[in-house]
Parts: C-alpha cells; structure tokens; sequence
C-alpha cells in the first residue's frame, strides 16, 4: 500500500537557524498537505499543495511540491519557539489522506 | 464551539472489554475520518464515511472494530474486546469533500488504555 516517509524524525535547532522537512510517497499523489501538530495536541492544517512544482510561501514557512508528484518539503527560516511541534505531510493519491511519519521540531531559546 | 469534538478525552479499560467513542464533526461537514496515532506516530487511517456512507475501511482494521455514521452527522467507532495493541489516541476528523480543497478539521481525540 501506499507509504509516506518523513525525514528527518526530530530535529532540534536554536532559534533563528533555518529547519527543513522532507516528505517521500512510494506513489504519485493528487496532492499533499501539510499539518502541525503542537505537543499534547491534535494535528491542524497549515497547507495544501496539488500542482507539480509548486511553491507556496506563508511567512516564514515555504512548502514545495516535486516535479514528479512524489515528495514535497518544509523550510521554516529564523525559527521561533513558536514553532515547536510535530510537521506531518499528508498524501492523497485516492480519497483517503495517508499521514507521513513526521518530523519532531524543538526549538531552543 | 463549532469544532470537531470528541467523547470520550480519555478511557481505561480492561483487556478484553467493549469501548464505543463518539465523534460530532463540523455541521455541514460531509465527510468524517477516523485515525488512530501512537506516540511518536503519525495518525494512521482506520476508516471515512461520505454523509451515511462508509467509503473506505483499512485492511489494517481487524473485525474487531467497526464505525457508523446513522445519520450522516455525528459518528462512533466501536471496539469489541480490546487488546492491549488498540491502546492509542483515536483521531476523528472532518471536511467538506471539494475536488480541488479538502482540509481536515481534527477533534482533540479519545485517548485509550488498554490495561
């Protein structure tokens, strides 16, 4: 069955480095989405992607979509303590979402 | 609270028990998702409904589980004879089914212990 992986598993930074996520489907998808998860809570949308390439900027947040449909990215610039929390990407290739294993985000001050 | 709410938040129940959780999504949400995540996880797709209608249930469910949505409004997710392997977080989320943008709204979950 269809597999989305994240990479890496956790990543601590100090505040103000730049942080990136990488998120792999086994299969083409219709599109992925992106969704933060905060410690002791439940996931919240940040984003969706559908076309090839595609970029999408929300501050300091930036999300891109392969070529291929088949990976996507998160780059955080200057993090803050804000950011702490869990990225999931979220691939969707038949009507089911399928959540990617997530990369853990701590931030020191 | 025009949320996705969840009921139980939390339930301990012995081996061997029958535990039924609620989910009452976003009115006019016509779709509504059933997950469940363990720590360090990402929430795995159990089942989803479309209105009344279960469209798609994971071949990783054992027949121990089973979800209705009667009305195609609030939903629950019944297991028969818990093991301790079904100890997680249960995840309900909902949505408005549009071709070009469907996000999901998560509930706070039901957290299950299995002892």
């Amino acid at each position: 069955g269809q597999q989305v992986m994240q990479i890496p598993q956790y990543q601590h930074v100090q505040e103000g480095e730049d942080f990136t996520t990488y998120c792999n489907s086994s299969t083409t998808l219709s599109n992925i989405q992106w969704y933060k998860q905060r410690p002791g809570g439940h996931p919240v949308f940040l984003i969706q992607l559908v076309k090839s390439g595609e970029v999408k900027k929300q501050k300091r947040l930036t999300f891109q979509f392969g070529e291929a449909k088949k990976n996507s990215s998160l780059h955080i610039t200057a993090t803050q303590t804000t950011d702490v929390g869990t990225y999931f990407c979220a691939g969707r290739n038949t009507d089911k979402l399928i959540f990617g294993t997530g990369t853990r985000l701590q931030v020191f001050p | 609270d025009t949320g996705v709410s969840q009921d139980p938040r939390h339930k301990i129940t012995k081996r061997g028990q029958n535990v039924t959780f609620r989910c009452d999504p976003i009115s006019e949400h016509n779709r509504l998702y059933w997950y469940r995540q363990t720590l360090g996880q990402g929430p795995e797709f159990l089942t989803y409904f479309q209105n009344e209608a279960q469209l798609e249930k994971s071949r990783l469910l054992s027949d121990r589980f089973s979800a209705e949505r009667p009305k195609g409004s609030f939903s629950t997710l019944e297991i028969q004879r818990t093991e301790q392997g079904d100890s997680a977080m249960y995840l309900c989320a909902s949505s408005v089914n549009r071709a070009t943008n469907e996000k999901l709204f998560f509930g706070s979950g039901t957290q299950l212990s299995v002892l």
